[in-house]
Formats: structure tokens, C-alpha cells, sequence
């Protein structure tokens, strides 16, 4: 099983300003990456597959990178509505499996 | 625009069967290149893999849950359900019914419906 860890668990920051959020797996899993975004009371929404596709009706401001094992998801100017929590997901290898996620607050 | 919608109860007994459903709606279960799938969220916690399975009745397995589990699929009814058999308080989670692109992310999830796992 390849195991997701996200880091940091949880990460403040201002309004207006980067968010940097990384995931990493055991294994390598080419880019067979997601992001997805978890607000409070709500389903994760897909955000960016293929660890760097935005998925449609997210701006710019969000972006993904990375490749192999180390990935990486970046805000580049938080607004209200991005404090949520972040989870990766690996679907390269079955079982798919699931970070633990980042929780990015209001600093 | 694809909805899927979870159902069933939201009390289940320790040692009993968790059974839900999830209808689809917007798009047809039978669409290739799609698997229909269940995750779950514990209380506080991260997301779980429970299984997927295709139109044609291939499934997949969590192999940590695998033998208590069961996903079957009812194209007539644009519906499917999952099993999970003799459940302890661990499994007291949000479960998520889930549309997974084939070897890929998931696109479209259910509302969630939370599950309670009490005597």
C-alpha cells in the first residue's frame, strides 16, 4: 500500500498571502495525483488531478506540481473562501489511499 | 449536472449490517470509463478507500475491509449499494458515494451520510 503523508497538518496564514502544501508517498506514483478541497460540512471537491490539471471552476491562484513522490499544491494569494482542509490522493497503485490532509486556517 | 445521493439508516447496531445506497442522477451509471465507489471519513479523521465497483460488476476491494465488505450495482434503477457486514464503533464514519474515473480522480462525490455505529 503507498502510503500519503500531507504536510503540515496544519498551516496559518493571512488573507493575501501563498499557501504551500505538500504531499509525499512511499512509492513513487508518476503524476497519478489529486488534490481535493474539504470545507466544513461539505464533500471534498475535486480540485487538481494529474497533480498539476486544475479541475474547472477553480481560479489560477491554485496550482499543483510535482512528480514521482514528492508534489505539491499552492495557493498563491489566499482568499476567505480557500481556509479549508486539503487532501491528496494516489490512484496510481491500488489500494487508492488518501494523505491525511492540511488544514490551512486564518492566521 | 451529475448528483449522486447517499441513503440509508444512520443508526446500525454493533455486530449488525451496514447497508447504503446511492442513487445517481444527471448521468447513467452504465457510462464506460467510470467507476462507482465508496469512502469513508471518520470523526475528525482523513478519508478512507472502501471499494469501487464498474457497471458490469467488477469490484475493488480496500483489502483492509475486503471481508466484510460488499458493493453491487443496479443499472435499472441508476443505483449502487454497499454492504459491510458485522461493524464495530470503528466504523462510525461519513461514508461518500463517489464517481472515480477509471485509474484516475474522483470527480463527482455525494453529499455524505453519517453513519453511527451504536448500541
Amino acid at each position: 500500500e503507498v502510503l500519503m503523508t500531507q504536510s503540515p497538518a496544519t498551516l496559518s496564514v493571512s488573507p493575501g498571502e501563498r499557501a504551500t502544501l505538500s504531499c509525499r508517498a512511499t512509492h513513487s506514483i508518476s503524476t497519478n495525483l489529486a488534490w481535493y478541497q474539504q470545507r466544513p460540512g461539505q464533500a471534498p471537491r475535486l480540485l487538481i488531478y494529474g497533480a498539476s490539471t486544475r479541475a474547472p471552476g477553480f481560479p489560477d491562484r491554485f496550482s499543483g506540481s510535482g512528480s514521482g513522490t514528492e508534489f505539491t499544491l499552492t495557493i498563491s494569494s489566499l482568499q476567505s473562501e480557500d481556509f479549508a482542509v486539503y487532501y491528496c490522493h494516489q490512484y496510481d497503485t491500488w489500494p487508492d489511499t488518501f494523505g491525511g490532509g492540511t488544514t490551512v486556517e486564518i492566521k | 449536472q451529475l448528483q449522486l445521493q447517499e441513503s440509508g439508516p444512520g443508526l446500525v447496531k454493533p455486530s449488525e449490517t451496514l447497508s447504503l445506497t446511492c442513487t445517481v442522477s444527471g448521468g447513467s451509471i452504465g457510462s464506460t470509463g467510470y467507476y462507482w465507489g465508496w469512502i469513508r471519513q471518520s470523526p475528525g479523521e482523513g478519508l478512507e478507500w472502501i471499494g469501487n465497483i464498474y457497471h458490469s460488476g467488477g469490484t475493488y476491494y480496500n483489502p483492509s475491509l475486503k471481508s466484510r465488505l460488499a458493493i453491487s450495482v443496479d443499472t435499472s434503477k441508476n443505483q449502487f449499494s454497499l454492504t459491510m457486514r458485522s461493524v464495530t464503533t470503528a466504523d462510525t464514519a461519513v461514508y461518500y458515494c463517489a464517481r472515480q474515473a477509471v485509474a484516475a480522480h474522483i470527480d463527482c462525490w455525494g453529499q455524505g451520510t453519517l453513519v453511527t455505529v451504536s448500541s
